[in-house]
C-alpha cells in the first residue's frame, strides 16, 4: 500500500487561498468518499479537520476548510488565509484493502 | 468529553518487549474501533491498524501485521500497542485514535507516547 502522493510543501500571504492536494489510486481515493484531512501543529497530536471528503466535525472547524474529489485526487482549500493556519496537513482514504492509508502530509507556510 | 489518555514515554533497548496503553473515556468503549498510528521522527502519518473492542475485530496496516500486536480490555475501557521485539526503528510518536467504524475517519485522538529505541 502506498502512500497518498501530496506536495511537500506549499505557502501563501495572509487573506490568500490555498489548495492543497492529494493523489492516490482507484483503489482508495478514487473508489469511496472516504477521505479525511487533518491538520497537525507542531509538537501536537494531529487534529480532524474534513471528513467523508468535503464534511467538517462539529464544533470548532473553521468553515474556511473545505474539501472536495474528482477522480483519484482529493482536495482541501483553506480560504482567507490566517497565521494560525500554519501546520502540517495530511490526507487520508480508506481502501479496498479495509485499511487505512496516510498521504506524506504538506507543510503550509504562511508568509 | 471524549479523552484517550495514553501512557507515558518509554526508553528500551534492541530485542526487548514493550507494552503500551490508552484509556479512553467519556464514551462507550466497545462501540467505536480504537486505532493506532506512527509517525517517526521528523516524517509523516503511518496507519498501524484498528481493534473493534467490542469483539476484538482486529486489522493491521501492510507494513505492520506481524510486527506489533493490538489488543484492547473493555472492563477497564484500555487498548494496547505491543511488540515482543524492539528496533531501533520502533522510535517514533505512536499515537492512538477513535473511529466509528472501520471506514470512518479518526475524529479523537490521544496526546501521543513517545518510544525511543536505542542501545
Amino acid at each position: 500500500q502506498s502512500a497518498l502522493t501530496q506536495p511537500a510543501s506549499v505557502s501563501g500571504s495572509p487573506g490568500q487561498s490555498i489548495t492543497i492536494s492529494c493523489t492516490g489510486t482507484n483503489s482508495d481515493v478514487g473508489a469511496y468518499n472516504y477521505v479525511a484531512w487533518y491538520q497537525q501543529r507542531p509538537g501536537k497530536a494531529p487534529k480532524l479537520i474534513i471528513y467523508d471528503v468535503s464534511y467538517r466535525p462539529s464544533g470548532g472547524v473553521s468553515n474556511r476548510f473545505s474539501g472536495s474529489k474528482s477522480g483519484n485526487t482529493a482536495s482541501l482549500t483553506i480560504s482567507g488565509l490566517r497565521a494560525e493556519d500554519e501546520a502540517d496537513y495530511y490526507c487520508s482514504s480508506y481502501t479496498s484493502s479495509s485499511t487505512w492509508v496516510f498521504g506524506g502530509g504538506t507543510k503550509l507556510t504562511v508568509l | 468529553e471524549v479523552q484517550l489518555e495514553q501512557s507515558g514515554a518509554e526508553m528500551k533497548k534492541p530485542g526487548e518487549s514493550l507494552r503500551i496503553s490508552c484509556k479512553a473515556s467519556g464514551y462507550s468503549f466497545i462501540n467505536y474501533w480504537i486505532g493506532w498510528v506512527r509517525q517517526m521522527p521528523g516524517k509523516g502519518l503511518e496507519w498501524m491498524g484498528i481493534i473493534y473492542p467490542g469483539d476484538s475485530d482486529t486489522r493491521y496496516g501492510p507494513s505492520f501485521q506481524g510486527q506489533v500486536a493490538i489488543s484492547a480490555d473493555k472492563s477497564i475501557t484500555t487498548a494496547y500497542l505491543e511488540w515482543r521485539s524492539l528496533k531501533a526503528s520502533d522510535t517514533a510518536m505512536y499515537y492512538c485514535t477513535r473511529g466509528y467504524s472501520a471506514s470512518s475517519e479518526f475524529d479523537s485522538w490521544g496526546q501521543g507516547t513517545q518510544v525511543f529505541v536505542s542501545s
